[in-house]
């Protein structure tokens, strides 16, 4: 069936980085983006980005631009996001999600993948 | 940069009851509104889509409404298994994806 699993939780020092990892399986990964959408403790949902991997294009939010690359590997069909210079304002979980075309200009998540909590602490 | 703006942010209703948030958008955006529902320790789950069609399988209890810049989500009949957090989302050129504050939903 078609399912995004993410990589386990990670601690982290601030300043340093993290990657996560997304393995698609049940669907043609080429074929769609992936974006990632982080949640903060006991907060809304925030989109930091996007990545196409058959154009290897990677559209990150204006506010993540400086510090976060989103690749993806066609041959595994896993798609990773990795954030730089973390401090405790990363912590969240961060979720992996398929990005779906719904119309003309309009897309949304209609597969996520389970979630991974980042911990960013001292 | 379009801003969505997510009401209540939390509603405590009694099971049986019709259960209405509302998403509005400071721009003309369509129908190009989603909705997803979370239940706590879980992933966001696409309910809605395209402002009113409902994701295959996702009770009949829940709908939407709205075009332009004024969204409704609706559940007729609240039940136990719908308490979770309610966003919606939207898209922006650039590409720009915006969602709402979230609504916490309870069972009185």
């Amino acid at each position: 069936q078609v399912q995004l699993v993410q990589s386990g939780a990670e601690v982290k020092k601030p300043g340093s980085s993290v990657r996560v990892s997304c393995k698609t399986s049940g669907f043609i990964f080429s074929s769609y983006a992936i974006s990632w959408v982080r949640q903060a403790p006991g907060q809304g949902l925030e989109w930091m980005g996007r990545s196409i991997p058959v154009l290897d294009i990677a559209n990150p939010a204006q506010k993540f631009q400086d510090r976060l690359t989103l690749t993806a590997d066609t041959s595994t069909n896993i798609a990773y996001m990795e954030l730089t210079s973390l401090t405790s304002q990363d912590t969240a979980m961060y979720y992996c999600a398929r990005d779906v075309s719904c119309g003309a200009d309009c897309y949304l998540f209609d597969i996520w993948g389970q979630g991974t909590v980042v911990i960013v602490s001292s | 940069d379009i801003q969505m703006t997510q009401s209540p942010s939390s509603l405590s209703a009694s099971v049986g009851d019709r259960v209405t948030i509302t998403c509005r958008a400071s721009q003309d955006i369509s129908t190009c509104l989603n909705w997803y529902q979370q239940k706590p320790g879980k992933a966001p789950e696409l309910l809605i889509y395209d402002a009113s069609t409902l994701v295959t399988g996702v009770p009949s209890r829940f709908s939407g409404s709205g075009s332009g810049t004024d969204f409704t989500f609706t559940i007729s009949s609240l039940q136990p298994e719908d308490i979770a957090t309610y966003f919606c989302q939207q898209y922006d050129t650039v590409p720009r994806y915006h969602f709402g504050q979230g609504t916490k939903l309870e069972i009185k």
